[in-house]
């Protein structure tokens, strides 16, 4: 298995712009969850899905970050207007059951908005 | 609010030596795990500790938990310059998220 994939691995993009990031959970895997990675505040979770239906999405900034999962295996984080402090690192992770397993996470995107 | 609170959060310590991270958590969990993140790197999975004195050990490294305590530890013997890293621990809610510490950045000196 490949594992989880994420795209872009980096993005620069313009305060403004809107931004789209990619995810591909390891197949089979029922769950996936958004974290995103500051030095000032560590891991936060965003959002996760469960069978493709969002389940918890209080950990999303603001109205400008939006998440999908159309199908089993996609899911995309996107921000729109960005901002630069939005810059962070943007982990996707998956899960069999999260219980027994814990998550493997995706190599990660780190945004920068300039 | 649940709190994940590791310590120390930086280390630094020679190679050889022995020392042990901590994480006290604040909520009713029987599940824990512990991650490393090398710099620019993604998180990759340690150990997953499933009830109550658990104990798993990989290599230098054991991890126990202590869910009454609500505390696990991440033991490295006679470090080597390899296990330098962030190591997360991280605790499962009962809506199957998982919260993790602040991390603990280990420097180990050649």
């Amino acid at each position: 298995d490949a594992g989880v994939i994420q795209s872009p691995r980096h993005e620069v993009t313009e305060m403004g712009q809107e931004v789209t990031l990619r995810c591909k959970p390891i197949s089979g895997h029922d769950y996936l969850f958004w974290y995103r990675q500051t030095m000032m505040r560590g891991l936060e979770l965003l959002i996760y899905f469960n069978n493709n239906v969002p389940i918890d999405d209080s950990g999303m900034p603001e109205d400008r970050f939006s998440a999908k999962m159309p199908n089993a295996s996609f899911s995309t984080l996107k921000i729109q207007p960005s901002e630069p402090r939005d810059s962070a690192v943007y982990f996707c992770a998956s899960s069999l059951a999260p219980g027994n397993y814990g998550y493997t996470f995706g190599s990660g995107t780190r945004l920068t908005v300039v | 609010e649940l709190k994940v609170e590791q310590n120390p959060l930086f280390l630094s310590m020679q190679e050889g030596k022995n020392y042990t991270i901590y994480c006290n958590y604040s909520t009713t969990s029987d599940r824990l795990y512990w991650y490393r993140q090398d710099p620019g790197k993604s998180l990759e999975s340690l150990f997953v500790l499933l009830s109550n004195g658990a104990v798993k050990q990989e290599g230098r490294l054991m991890a126990s938990l202590d869910t009454k305590a609500r505390l696990s530890t991440l033991h490295i013997t006679a470090a080597v310059h390899d296990l330098s890293a962030t190591y997360f621990c991280a605790v499962l809610l009962r809506d199957d998220k998982i919260i993790f510490g602040k991390g603990t950045r280990l420097h180990i000196l050649p």
